[in-house]
C-alpha cells in the first residue's frame, strides 16, 4: 500500500528555518517526481516545489524561491523541504505530493496527510 | 501565471441531486486539468485527470467534460461520502488550483 507520511513541522518565529520530511513507501521513489503542496488554514492549496525522480531537477513557486530547497535520498525514500526566513505567511499545512512521473508533470496522484507549521512571534 | 476560478464557491445539495461545478482558466490550458475532492482534516484525492479521465477507483457518478479554457466537474447522483470541497488544478503550466467549491448538505 503507498504511504507518504510527512514530519517536522511545528511553531517557529519569523526569520527562523525548518526542515520537513516526507517517508515513502509502497511504490518505486525514484520512479516519481515529488512535490510539497500547501494549504494555509482554512484556504485553498498552493504548489510550492518539485523535485525530479533522479534529484537532478528542482523547481519552485515564486512565492518561496531563494528561501526554500527541495531534495531527496533516493536511498532511503525521503524527501525534505528546507524552509529558511520564513515569514507569517508560510504558515499552512504542507503535504508531500507524489507526481504520477519521474520528470514531473504536475499532476498529484498521491498525497501525505500533511504537516502543519505555524510562522509566529 | 494561469489563473484558475471555479463556481459556485458553495453549493447546496441534496442526495440524489446532479451536481455541476464549473472552472475556467485564465489562458488555454488544452485539457490539462484534474479534479480532486478533499474532505475536512483529510488529504486531496485525485478523481479526475486530462479533463475526463477517471481516476482508478473513482465511483462512476463522478465525470469531467471540457477543453481550453471551460471545465465542468459533474456528480450525477450525489451520495453522503460526496459531501466535501472540490478542486480544479491545470497542469499545463506548473500547477495551479481552484479556489475550490464547497459542497454541502441542503
Amino acid at each position: 500500500e503507498m504511504q507518504l507520511v510527512e514530519s517536522g513541522g511545528g511553531v517557529v518565529q519569523p526569520g527562523r528555518s525548518l526542515r520537513l520530511s516526507c517517508a515513502a513507501s509502497g511504490f518505486t521513489f525514484d520512479d516519481y517526481a515529488m512535490h510539497w503542496v500547501r494549504q494555509p488554514p482554512g484556504k485553498g492549496l498552493e504548489w510550492v516545489s518539485l523535485i525530479s525522480g533522479d534529484g537532478g531537477s528542482t523547481y519552485y513557486a515564486d512565492s518561496v524561491k531563494g528561501r526554500f530547497t527541495i531534495s531527496r535520498d533516493n536511498s532511503k525514500n525521503s524527501l525534505y523541504l528546507q524552509m529558511n526566513s520564513l515569514r507569517t505567511e508560510d504558515t499552512a499545512l504542507y503535504y508531500c505530493a507524489k507526481d504520477w512521473r519521474v520528470g514531473g508533470s504536475y499532476l498529484f496522484d498521491y498525497w501525505g496527510l500533511g504537516t502543519l507549521v505555524t510562522v509566529s512571534s | 501565471d494561469i489563473q484558475m476560478t471555479q463556481s459556485p464557491s458553495t453549493l447546496s445539495a441534496s442526495v440524489g441531486d446532479r451536481v455541476t461545478i464549473t472552472c475556467r482558466a485564465s489562458q488555454n490550458v488544452d485539457t490539462w486539468l484534474a479534479w480532486y475532492q478533499q474532505k475536512p482534516g483529510k488529504a486531496p484525492t485525485l478523481l479526475i485527470y486530462k479533463a475526463s479521465s477517471l481516476e482508478s477507483g473513482v465511483p462512476s457518478r463522478f465525470s469531467g467534460s471540457g477543453s481550453g479554457t471551460e471545465f465542468t466537474l459533474t456528480i450525477s447522483s450525489l451520495q453522503p461520502a460526496d459531501f466535501a470541497t472540490y478542486y480544479c488544478q491545470q497542469y499545463r503550466s506548473s500547477g495551479t488550483f481552484g479556489q475550490g467549491t464547497k459542497v454541502e448538505i441542503k
